[in-house]
This record gives C-alpha cells, sequence and structure tokens, in this order.
C-alpha cells in the first residue's frame, strides 16, 4: 500500500511555487517528508501528525488532510538548492510492519 | 555531530555470492532500519533493529538478514545474490524505536551492483 505521489516530475522557473501531493489508501497517523539529491542521502523536511501537530524545517509548509489521507509539500518561492526528489512516508494508524512506507516520489527541477 | 556512515560505498558482486553492508548511526540513536531503493520500486523497507532485536520486517525473502551490536552499528547481509538485488541500500536511524515523531537520519547508501 504504497502512498502515490503527483505530479511524478515537474520543472519550474527560480522564483515559482510548487505543490506536491501524497495520497494514501490507507488511515494515516503521520506523514513524513524527505528530500533527496542525486547521489545523496535523502534529507528529512517534515513530520505532520494526525491531529495537527507539525516538527519540520522552518521554510518549509505542508498540510496533511485526515479525512482524505492525503499530504501536500508547499514550496514558494522556489530556490535552486530545492531540486532533487521528494518523497512522502507514510505510517499508518495501525502500527503495521514497516517503519514506514514511502512513495515513488516526485522529481523537482529548479531552473534559473 | 557526525551523521550515519555507511560502508562500503560502492560493492560490486556477482550472482550466487553473498554480501554484508555495514551502517553506523548516529551517536545516542538506538534504531536502525535498512531500505532499498531501486528506480522502479522507490524507497522500501526491509526491517528495523532497536536494542538487538529486529522490532519490524518488511516483505523480503529470508535472503535479506541484519542484525544489530550493543554499540547500535548495524549489519545487513544478502545471501545468494540475484540481479534484482542490484540496488542502492540505505540505513536511517534515530533515537528511539518509536513512531510519529520519531525523525530518521539517512546514511549515504551503500550501491550494489550484482552482475
Amino acid at each position: 500500500q504504497q502512498p502515490v505521489q503527483s505530479p511524478q516530475a515537474v520543472i519550474l522557473r527560480e522564483g515559482e511555487d510548487a505543490v506536491i501531493n501524497c495520497s494514501s489508501s490507507k488511515a494515516l497517523y503521520s506523514v513524513h517528508w524527505y528530500r533527496q539529491k542525486h547521489g545523496e542521502a535523502p534529507v528529512f523536511l517534515m513530520i505532520l501528525l494526525k491531529g495537527g501537530e507539525q516538527k519540520g524545517h522552518e521554510k518549509i509548509s505542508a498540510s496533511f488532510n485526515e479525512k482524505k489521507q492525503q499530504s501536500s509539500l508547499y514550496l514558494t518561492a522556489s530556490q535552486l538548492s530545492y531540486s532533487g526528489t521528494y518523497f512522502c512516508g507514510t505510517e499508518g494508524v495501525n502500527f503495521g510492519n514497516e517503519k514506514l512506507t514511502f512513495g515513488t516520489g516526485t522529481r523537482l527541477t529548479i531552473i534559473p | 555531530k557526525a551523521g550515519v556512515t555507511q560502508t562500503p560505498r560502492y560493492l560490486i558482486k556477482t550472482r550466487g555470492q553473498q554480501v554484508t553492508l555495514s551502517c553506523s548511526p548516529i551517536s545516542g540513536h538506538r534504531s536502525v532500519s535498512w531500505y532499498q531503493q531501486t528506480p522502479g520500486q522507490g524507497l522500501q523497507f526491509l526491517f528495523e533493529y532497536f536494542s538487538e532485536t529486529q522490532r519490524n520486517k518488511g516483505n523480503f525473502p529470508g535472503r535479506f538478514s541484519g542484525r544489530q551490536f550493543s554499540n547500535s552499528r548495524s549489519e545487513m547481509n544478502v545471501s545468494t545474490l540475484e540481479l534484482g538485488d542490484s540496488a542502492l541500500y540505505l540505513c536511517a536511524s534515530s533515537l528511539e524505536s518509536g513512531y510519529s515523531t520519531d525523525t530518521q537520519y539517512f546514511g549515504p547508501g551503500t550501491r550494489l551492483t550484482v552482475l
């Protein structure tokens, strides 16, 4: 039950905004967002919890719709450094066997 | 504070061989999780260790195994390698073996190529 991310890829000019979506078919307790640059480790961005609590990067904002089991990551005034692949990882309310179930990623390219 | 380290960074093996990958978590972190990353499947959870015990396991065959030592360092072993095992293997450490607010910090990965 891998979460579905959309879009799969997006190209933006520096300064433009982007929204990356993550949708799950199971009831979620939390959504974790990571960014991975080519050849590097995924880097933690944000955790969103059922009930509204958030923890993460100051310059990143995100939302978690508990009724729809969806999360969106908002990147505003994008910078070249935002380029990379964004992954959402989901944790179900039933605490199954997996630590986190990750989506297949959204590749974001920022051009000058 | 030093990050998560993984050794080796690159590995080339042939089918049928076995391989052992190593992960040293951030100092003070007691939970280590392993993931397989491939272009087609993305990041897939292998298993998690906490206090030398496997706490969670993903849907991988028994050829994939792991262990954790008393200093929280972890090793992952893959026996009888198959071509499909070629992937980037990432480990991630976190403070506790809980969920929710536990931030996972990933290492740079070991790139395994099976010929």
